[in-house]
């Protein structure tokens, strides 16, 4: 079955440390996106990508990097710059909107819940 | 810069009863998304609008979209427990983003 994979489900995080979050898409989808949320709020976006070798800084990109060098792949790094990591991170993909009239949905992954040590 | 609105942000309905979510945003689009998230877990797909006038239902649930006003509405029928969660939507921009509303908790009581 097709689908998005997040990993790990937990990570916790020492004081100065850089954690990378993984996020893997069989489904084809040329774009993909990572969110945050914190407990009780709504989803913000930190980065996304449309194609491989690119992508674009979200509204809270501080102290965050991504990489997108295969189409599978769009892993989320949290930098030490990052004060208040502390969150569930949400990996998603969708074709890429240009590419058609599709009403497809972004598909969303089971996510990372990411804490302070 | 899109920004994306929901009311009520919290909702209690009693089981049988209807109600209405709202969903404004500032800046056009073509495409509006409704999620449902359930406590601990992931999204999942509800409904994609993508013109004026667009209505879609499944089972109890019924969005609608009016592009000239802004506003998406997710129409509850007769409300039961398993409908409890707590409901997204969200709205992509000219720039391919994909902008979330704060989303609307929903406890159905018996």
């Amino acid at each position: 079955d097709g689908g998005i994979t997040q990993s790990p489900k937990y990570l916790f995080r020492k004081e100065g440390q850089n954690v990378t979050l993984s996020c893997e898409q069989n489904l084809n989808h040329d774009a993909m996106y990572w969110y945050r949320q914190d407990p009780g709020q709504g989803l913000r976006l930190i980065y996304y990508s449309q194609i491989v070798n690119d992508f674009q800084k979200g509204d809270i990109a501080e102290g965050y990097s991504v990489s997108r060098e295969k189409k599978e792949s769009f892993p989320l790094t949290v930098t030490s710059a990052q004060k208040n990591p502390t969150a569930f991170y949400l990996c998603a993909s969708s074709i890429y909107f240009r590419s058609g009239q599709l009403a497809q949905p972004q598909h969303f992954g089971d996510g990372t819940r990411l804490s302070i040590l | 810069e899109l920004k994306v609105e929901q009311n009520p942000l919290f909702l209690s309905m009693q089981e049988g009863k209807n109600y209405t979510i709202y969903c404004n945003y500032s800046t056009t689009s073509d495409r509006l998304y409704w999620y449902r998230q359930d406590p601990g877990k992931s999204l999942e797909s509800l409904f994609v609008l993508l013109s004026n006038g667009a209505v879609k239902q499944e089972g109890r649930l019924m969005a609608s979209l009016d592009t000239k006003a802004r506003l998406s509405t997710l129409h509850i029928t007769a409300a039961v427990h398993d409908l409890s969660a707590t409901y997204f939507c969200a709205v992509k921009t000219s720039y391919d983003k994909v902008i979330f509303g704060p989303g609307t908790s929903l406890s159905v009581i018996p």
